[in-house]
């Protein structure tokens, strides 16, 4: 079993829609990461959380660490949102603070 | 924030060639990290890049293959030796500062023919 899980695998929404990709993880974490990729390769971080919740403009990210979930929403989506959403992990604990262990990737595709 | 420089973006090889991508760091950090992404998967660590000692190597990827430079704090290589079409990846370097969010070069994109 891989130690983060990312739902939907595919989503597909018309402009305007409310999204929500989940990630669910089997490990104690230092921090969870959402990440953002686009077709060239190029990847962004979107958020970084260890707890409660985040706001950038229309994205918002929360965690529960207890249930080991995080969720990343994307409100009024728009079809420059279109992209593969990661979800990724820096494990608790250990001497290399920063390696990331990541989800499988959620593609997003939204339709005008 | 960090601004990391990665190149090349993109290359095709010959098989049984070698590349070398660089990334550059506008700030320094302790470690670096080189993933590989092969096609329809997500990211998996191959290395992390210490400066001043060498570097930490995954179970299945090895030094001979994949050889890393890390000459100072803000600048590091991978090398993609003897090269198959099964290396045909995107080769992404990151750094994460304590506390901070993830910073990722813009990826090489690599074609072995």
């Amino acid at each position: 079993k891989n130690e983060v899980e990312q739902s939907p695998q595919n989503l597909t929404a018309q402009e305007g829609e409310f999204i929500t990709i989940n990630c669910s993880y089997s490990v104690g974490i230092s921090a969870l990461h959402w990440l953002q990729q686009h077709p060239g390769g190029g990847i962004v971080s979107l958020f970084m959380l260890s707890s409660g919740k985040k706001k950038h403009g229309r994205l918002i990210a929360t965690i529960n660490i207890q249930e080991k979930h995080s969720s990343l929403h994307i409100t009024a989506s728009h079809p420059r949102d279109s992209a593969v959403y990661i979800c990724a992990f820096t494990n608790a604990g250990g001497t290399s603070y920063g390696k990331l262990t990541f989800g499988q990737g959620t593609i997003l595709t939204v339709h005008p | 924030s960090a601004v990391i420089s990665q190149k090349p973006s993109r290359d095709i090889c010959q098989r049984g060639t070698s590349l070398t991508i660089q990334c550059q760091v506008d700030s320094q950090v302790t470690m670096m990290f080189w993933y590989r992404q092969q096609p329809g998967q997500s990211l998996t660590l191959i290395a992390t890049a210490n400066q001043g000692s060498e570097a930490t190597y995954e179970s299945g990827f090895v030094i001979d293959k994949f050889p890393i430079s890390r000459p100072n704090l803000t600048f590091s290589t991978l090398t993609v030796s003897n090269m198959s079409p099964e290396d045909s990846s995107i080769y992404l370097c990151s750094v994460v500062y304590m506390n901070t969010e993830a910073f990722f070069g813009q990826g090489t994109r690599l074609t072995v023919v």
